[in-house]
């Protein structure tokens, strides 16, 4: 079965520095991997996906996300952190072998602290 | 990419009663599914919700409490059926096409008293 871990519950920055957040993922084939951020009260906004081509994959509001094959990693990155950017953020796998489901992760809370 | 209008956003009821919440996209989407979410956690797939046939559940979810239909290509119905406290969460519709992202609706928000 395909899944996506989040090892980070919380990740606080200070504005201004460039800002991480983790997901590895396991998948059979060629993965299918997003990012989506949650502000409170409101539904999930996709930010970026990977399917295939370069490794680096730009995204909207700044973000990107790096793929990394031989460490199973797609973190999710911004060079410098906005307070605007605390939210909510989920990777994601698409597994097209069962139904195109997507599952998402346990999410990664992030405080950008001014 | 399609805008997807959920409602109602959200609502309180009693227990012992049945809610309907309606998911409508602006254009022809493939897939169409059923999330819930607490709040400040991750989402739980209830279901996939197929055209012109029966939804197809997720372990620990049921047709009889969370019935779905989805007569078209852009619209789909949850209900959740006989409330009692444990089915306050967020209920999010989700629907793509092919095999772009998904996109979401802006949930709705459920308390049962």
């Amino acid at each position: 079965a395909q899944s996506v871990a989040q090892p980070e519950d919380q990740v606080n920055v200070a504005e201004g520095n460039p800002l991480t957040v983790k997901c590895t993922y396991s998948v059979s084939g060629n993965p299918y991997l997003f990012w989506y951020v949650q502000y409170p009260n409101r539904g999930l906004q996709f930010l970026l996906k990977y399917i295939t081509g370069d490794n680096l994959v730009k995204g909207s509001y700044g973000f990107e996300a790096e793929f990394n094959k031989s460490q199973t990693s797609f973190h999710l990155k911004k060079p410098t952190a906005l307070v605007s950017d605390s939210a909510l953020y989920f990777c994601a796998v698409r597994d097209l072998g069962n139904f195109n489901k997507f599952y998402f992760g346990s999410g990664t809370k992030l405080n950008v602290k001014p | 990419s399609a805008v997807i209008s959920q409602k109602p956003s959200r609502d309180i009821c009693q227990r012992g009663t049945s809610l309907t919440i309606q998911c409508q996209v602006d254009s022809q989407v493939t897939m169409m599914f059923w999330y819930r979410q607490q709040p400040g956690q991750s989402l739980t797939l209830i279901a996939t919700a197929n055209q012109g046939s029966e939804a197809t559940y997720e372990s620990g979810f049921v047709i009889d409490k969370f019935p779905i239909s989805r007569p078209n290509l852009t619209f789909s119905t949850l209900t959740v059926s006989n409330m009692s406290p444990e089915d306050s969460s967020i209920y999010l519709c989700s629907a793509t096409t092919g095999n772009t992202e998904a996109f979401f609706g802006q949930g709705t928000r459920l308390t049962v008293v």
